[in-house]
């Protein structure tokens, strides 16, 4: 089992809609949890990290995390063809600096 | 200033040679990482310097040197590396190494012939 599991996609919405990216992660002692986007041919840039249970939000993104089901997500509301990128989850090993990153899942909103 | 400059932003170079990537931040964080990332994979952590100290080194082949002269610079020497190490070297930093909040640079894309 990988540590961080993600859908590879791609993940295609139509502009408008709302995409629910999903995460899993197998160590139940992270305690710490990022979204990354990173556009084609660019560097990840980190857009929201979640670190107790429940929702976050910030502007259009709200992350999720339920630490019982291991399980965290991102939702982007009012997708945007702007919002076309690959997005990684990434997940703490609580060892300090050691992040886990997930395979990212490709989103592609339609005008 | 929020940016981690990376130069190059390209490299190629054979087998033989010797190259160094520079990175360098002045938003006073106290954390640098390297990662290497291959195409349609996500990033792999590399080494994690801590306050100019090397803190984490993820079993990187000694072809790969790190070397941290100050708290805004962060360089990657390389010598002697293979064609399976071509890849986008991404530059990073952050407060520090407890806060996972990692700032990238635009990388370096590295081609060894």
């Amino acid at each position: 089992q990988k540590e961080v599991e993600q859908n590879s996609g791609p993940l295609s919405v139509p502009e408008g809609a709302i995409a629910s990216l999903n995460c899993t992660y197998s160590d139940r002692g992270s305690q710490s949890f990022f979204w990354y986007r990173q556009y084609s041919g660019k560097s990840p840039e980190l857009i929201m990290f979640i670190y107790s249970n429940g929702d976050k939000e910030d502007g259009r993104f709200t992350a999720q995390l339920n630490k019982a089901s291991q399980y965290v997500s991102l939702l982007i509301r009012d997708s945007q063809p702007s919002d076309s990128a690959t997005y990684l989850c990434a997940v703490d090993r609580n060892q300090g600096g050691k992040l886990i990153f997930g395979q990212g899942t490709e989103l592609s909103v339609k005008p | 200033d929020t940016e981690v400059t990376q130069t190059p932003k390209h490299l190629v170079m054979g087998m033989t040679n010797k190259k160094s990537l520079k990175c360098e931040q002045h938003m006073g964080h106290r954390a640098m990482y390297w990662y290497k990332q291959k195409a349609k994979k996500p990033p792999e952590l590399m080494f994690v310097y801590s306050y100019e100290k090397l803190s984490i080194n993820e079993s990187v082949p000694s072809r790969f040197s790190p070397e941290c002269p100050n708290s805004s610079l962060l360089n990657l020497h390389l010598h002697a590396l293979q064609p399976e190490d071509s890849a986008l070297y991404l530059c990073a930093s952050s407060q520090g190494q407890r806060d996972e909040k990692l700032f990238f640079g635009s990388g370096t894309q590295l081609s060894v012939l």
